[in-house]
C-alpha cells in the first residue's frame, strides 16, 4: 500500500524567505502525488500534480515540487514567501485500490509566515 | 458555478442523535466523496460513490451511511452519533476517477457530538 509522510508539522518563514515542505512517499509503483492547500476554514484547493511527466512540477501562485524517485520524495518550495501563503498543506498519494485510485493524504504542514 | 457546496456548516449533536450532511456539486462530475478530517491525520475517506445510485466504502465507512440518488448530491448519514465522530467533515467530487483527476473539495462541515 502507498503512504506518504509529512516530515514537519509546523514550518515558519518570513515573508520573503523560500519555503520548503517536506514529503516522503512509500510506494510499490510509479505514483501520482500532489500536494493540497488548505486556508482556514476553507476547502482543499490543489496547488500542483506530479503524473509520470516531467519530474519538476510548476503549481499555482509561484509553487513548484520535483520528484526525486531515488529518495522517494516529492517536497514543495516556494522561492519567496508571501503573507498569503500561510495555510495547511497537504502531500497526497494516488493508491490503486482494485478499480478505484484513492488520495492518500499526509497528516499535513502548517506554514506560518511573518512580517 | 457554486462548485462543491456543503449544508450545514456547523452543527452539534448530543449521542445518539441522527443527522444528514449534504454536499452538492454543480459541476456534472460522477464520483463523489466524503472525507473526515482530524487533527494530525489528514483527511481519510469514508465512503465514495462512481455514479448515481452506487456507493462503496472507504477507508473508515462505520457508523455512516450514504446515499446518492441524484448524480449532484451525495449525501452522508449519521445513524446514532458518537463522541468519536466529532470531526471536520469534507465531500468531494471529480470527473473521472484516475489520478489525473483533480477532486474538487467543499468548504466542510464541522460537527461537534456531546
Amino acid at each position: 500500500a502507498q503512504s506518504v509522510t509529512q516530515l514537519d508539522s509546523h514550518v515558519s518563514v518570513s515573508e520573503g524567505t523560500p519555503v520548503l515542505l517536506r514529503c516522503n512517499y512509500s510506494s510499490s509503483y510509479s505514483p501520482s502525488l500532489f500536494w493540497y492547500v488548505q486556508h482556514p476554514n476553507k476547502g482543499l484547493q490543489l496547488l500542483l500534480k506530479y503524473t509520470s511527466a516531467a519530474t519538476l512540477v510548476k503549481g499555482i501562485n509561484g509553487f513548484e515540487a520535483e520528484f526525486k524517485k531515488s529518495e522517494t520524495s516529492f517536497h514543495l518550495t516556494k522561492p519567496s514567501a508571501h503573507m498569503s501563503d500561510a495555510a495547511e498543506y497537504f502531500c497526497v498519494v494516488s493508491d490503486r485500490d482494485g478499480g478505484y485510485n484513492k488520495l492518500i493524504f499526509g497528516a499535513g504542514t502548517r506554514l506560518a509566515v511573518h512580517p | 458555478n457554486a462548485g462543491v457546496t456543503q449544508t450545514p456548516k456547523f452543527r452539534v449533536l448530543k449521542t445518539g442523535q441522527s443527522m444528514t450532511l449534504l454536499c452538492a456539486q454543480d459541476m456534472n462530475h460522477e464520483y463523489m466523496y466524503w472525507y473526515r478530517q482530524d487533527p494530525g491525520m489528514g483527511l481519510r475517506l469514508i465512503h465514495y460513490s462512481v455514479g448515481e445510485g452506487t456507493t462503496a466504502k472507504g477507508e473508515v465507512p462505520d457508523g455512516y451511511n450514504v446515499s446518492r440518488l441524484k448524480k449532484q448530491n451525495f449525501l452522508l448519514g449519521l445513524e446514532s452519533a458518537a463522541p468519536s465522530q466529532t470531526s471536520v467533515y469534507f465531500c468531494a467530487s471529480s470527473h473521472g476517477q484516475g489520478s489525473s483527476y483533480e477532486q474538487y473539495f467543499g468548504p466542510g462541515t464541522r460537527l461537534t457530538v456531546t
